[in-house]
């Protein structure tokens, strides 16, 4: 079982630009949910996704938005980044009420 | 609203001493309470849960948590620590009718050998 995966492992971007991150669950899992994770900090909840819908959101700008694929799969999406938005940003997946797993992250450095 | 307070940042114990990290919650209905583990530049790993049932449950690598109501705590505890459980460690709530994990700021622990 190859656990939840994120691609890439690090990033670096300019102010202004656009990311695309990108999540696979763990097998058999079909909820994902973002966080980040700010340094010395933790995780702050950024939405969630089930069904290909996003079912919860957290405190975060629309700049922040997302997907859910077919095959339960996610990509975040930021736009116009600003330096504040570095962080590490870690996607768990989950079934329905229980315990989320998450991957090892995606650091954003924004320059 | 929920939240999560963790009261130390960071815990020092020496090796096969007892370690205990305190963590308190606030949620408006029933808890789901957790406890992640984060080592340097990687994600969170499960440690354990308490969803309902028994008040005292036991998860990975020896470690338990006691979920105490009255208190609205749930505090993690190993009765001999590792040099190898020297790491960051996450509290996490939920309420029974949310789907957001709402974490503490964490608690640093070094075991000393």
């Amino acid at each position: 079982d190859a656990g939840v995966t994120q691609s890439p492992t690090h990033l670096i971007k300019t102010r202004g630009q656009q990311v695309t991150l990108r999540c696979s669950p763990k097998s058999g899992h079909d909820t994902v949910s973002w966080y980040q994770q700010a340094l010395g900090q933790g995780p702050q909840f950024i939405f969630q996704y089930y069904e290909e819908e996003e079912r919860q959101r957290g405190n975060f700008p629309d700049r922040f938005s997302g997907h859910q694929f077919p095959n339960y799969s996610s990509e975040l999406n930021v736009n116009a980044l600003l330096l504040g938005d570095s962080a590490l940003y870690l996607c768990a997946s989950s079934l329905v009420q229980t315990e989320a797993f998450f991957g090892q992250g995606t650091r954003l450095t924004v320059v | 609203a929920q939240s999560v307070a963790q009261p130390e940042d960071q815990v020092n114990v020496a090796e096969g001493n007892p370690l205990t990290v305190k963590c308190t919650y606030s949620v408006s209905g029933n808890p789901y309470l957790f406890w992640y583990v984060q080592y340097p530049n990687r994600g969170l790993q499960f440690l354990l849960k308490y969803i309902t049932g028994d008040n005292l449950v036991k998860g990975s690598y020896g470690f338990e948590a006691e979920f105490n109501k009255s208190q609205t705590s749930f505090h993690l505890k190993k009765p001999s620590a590792l040099v190898s459980d020297s790491a960051l460690y996450f509290c996490a709530v939920r309420d029974y009718n949310d789907y957001k994990l709402s974490f503490g700021a964490g608690t640093t622990v070094t075991v000393r050998a």
